[in-house]
């Protein structure tokens, strides 16, 4: 069964950076693109960023364009997001998602919290 | 990009059906059959309930179904049970620079 494990949040000051982490199981990694999605508290689905299966193209949302970076390693089937300048407003929860075709996200994992406080 | 307008809430009665919309532009929902649904349970991550506007995934329960017309997008749940209860949101490909927007998300409480 496809398994989604989301690592590396934490509580990081302003101006800090972290690196999130999604470990991927049950389904051919290297095949399908994957996407970071975040949730502040209390609010709604926000897209971050995305990469192709074979990471030859990335994308992000304006939010975090210059300041995020996705990456994956295929060889350890896991995704990245690592996460500079941090704001308050980028305090969420991080889901790392499967992408089943354009624009579907069939698997999630359960979510890690970044907060971003001093 | 903004993202695509959802009603906050909506309500029904157990056995009762309700529509939730999801109105974007032609340069979303109105452009693009990749619409898709999630549905989110507190404290849980979201779950595919419809892709491509209109298609279930396997497990998913035939009460509940997708539609389209122009810029808006509507999942219907039909036969509501008290587990329905829920934060919907849809989802949707865009040919602006970001390529992917969510909805505002819905309430849906079942009285």
């Amino acid at each position: 069964q496809v398994q989604l494990v989301e690592s590396g949040g934490g509580v990081v000051q302003p101006g800090g950076s972290l690196r999130l982490s999604c470990a991927a199981s049950g389904f051919t990694f290297s095949s399908y693109g994957m996407h970071w999605v975040r949730q502040a508290p209390g609010k709604g689905l926000e897209w971050v960023a995305f990469i192709r299966y074979d990471g030859s193209n990335k994308y992000y949302a304006d939010s975090v364009k210059g300041r995020f970076t996705i990456s994956r390693d295929n060889s350890k089937n896991t995704l990245y997001l690592q996460m500079n300048s941090l704001r308050a407003e980028d305090t969420a929860v991080y889901y790392c998602a499967k992408e089943q075709q354009l624009a579907t996200f069939d698997y999630w994992g359960q979510g890690t919290l970044v907060t971003v406080s001093s | 990009q903004s993202a695509l307008t959802q009603p906050a809430s909506v309500s029904g009665s157990p056995g009762q059906s309700i529509t939730i919309s999801c109105t974007g532009t032609s340069s979303d929902v109105g452009g693009y059959n990749y619409v898709s649904w999630y549905q989110q349970h507190p404290g849980k991550a979201p779950k595919l309930m419809i892709y491509e506007v209109s298609n279930r995934p396997s497990g998913v329960s035939n009460r509940f179904s997708g539609s389209k017309s122009g810029n808006t997008a509507s999942l219907t749940i039909s036969g509501l049970q008290a587990e329905d209860e829920a934060d919907y949101y849809c989802s949707s490909y865009t040919s602006s620079s970001t390529f992917y927007v969510f909805g505002t998300g819905t309430k849906v409480t079942v009285l």
